[in-house]
């Protein structure tokens, strides 16, 4: 069964330093998601992106992040420079217009920020 | 986007029907209802959608009256590998730009 897959599954970075989490959303999916959830709370919404563009992002979704899709496979979550509250499990979801909302979501990542 | 109201947790023995209640009374014509389970350190994963009356898959039936402002999560035989947090998601059937997940019902199955 196809599945959302997810790199690196911890990553360890100092504060102030730039991280990519790698996502790589079920190859027919058009609509891409990164959620984070600080641990032991809910999963927050960041943003959307379809068509090669942002559909909508959070309030957190700020100037420090940003998302690309670089080659049509790989989706990918920047953070120009981390924060300690950035610490968090990150997942990637996608969808298939053929299950609508039916989100897939990917492992996760999680980012601890020292 | 509706909010939504959960129990923050409910507990249960194995072997037992669980039903988990979410109120949205915002909810609006074109949205549906979602559910997804969440298991510590794993991403959430859908269980069952629906938009009235009752729909059922292999792992649970999902309940929504009439007047759609909450709906029923239910989960037949509960074993201890059910213990998990449990979201209830309302969404627009046409938009899928964002989604809100609330803050979930912690199911704790004991034996």
């Amino acid at each position: 069964e196809p599945e959302v897959t997810q790199t690196p599954s911890h990553q360890v970075t100092q504060m102030g330093q730039e991280v990519i989490l790698r996502c790589v959303p079920i190859s027919n999916h058009l609509y891409f998601y990164w959620y984070r959830q600080i641990l032991g709370q809910k999963v927050e919404f960041l943003v959307s992106f379809y068509n090669n563009e942002i559909s909508e992002k959070s309030e957190i979704f700020d100037d420090q992040f940003s998302v690309e899709r670089p080659d049509g496979s790989n989706f990918t979550l920047k953070i120009r420079s981390t924060k300690l509250e950035d610490s968090a499990m990150y997942f990637c979801a996608s969808i298939s217009t053929n299950s609508y909302n039916e989100q897939f979501f990917g492992p996760g990542t999680r980012l601890t920020v020292l | 986007l509706a909010k939504t109201t959960q129990p923050i947790s409910m507990d249960s023995y194995e072997g037992q029907e669980v039903n988990i209640t979410c109120s949205h009374n915002n909810i609006a014509t074109n949205d549906y209802i979602t559910w997804y389970q969440q298991f510590p350190s794993q991403g959430p994963r859908f269980i069952i959608q629906g938009y009235k009356t009752k729909v059922t898959n292999e792992v649970a039936s999902l309940f929504i009256p009439a007047d759609r402002k909450s709906s029923t999560l239910s989960l037949p035989r509960v074993s201890l590998s059910d213990t998990a947090v449990y979201y209830c998601l309302v969404g627009d059937f046409y938009n899928f730009n964002k989604f809100y997940f609330g803050s979930g019902t912690k199911l704790n199955v004991k034996p």
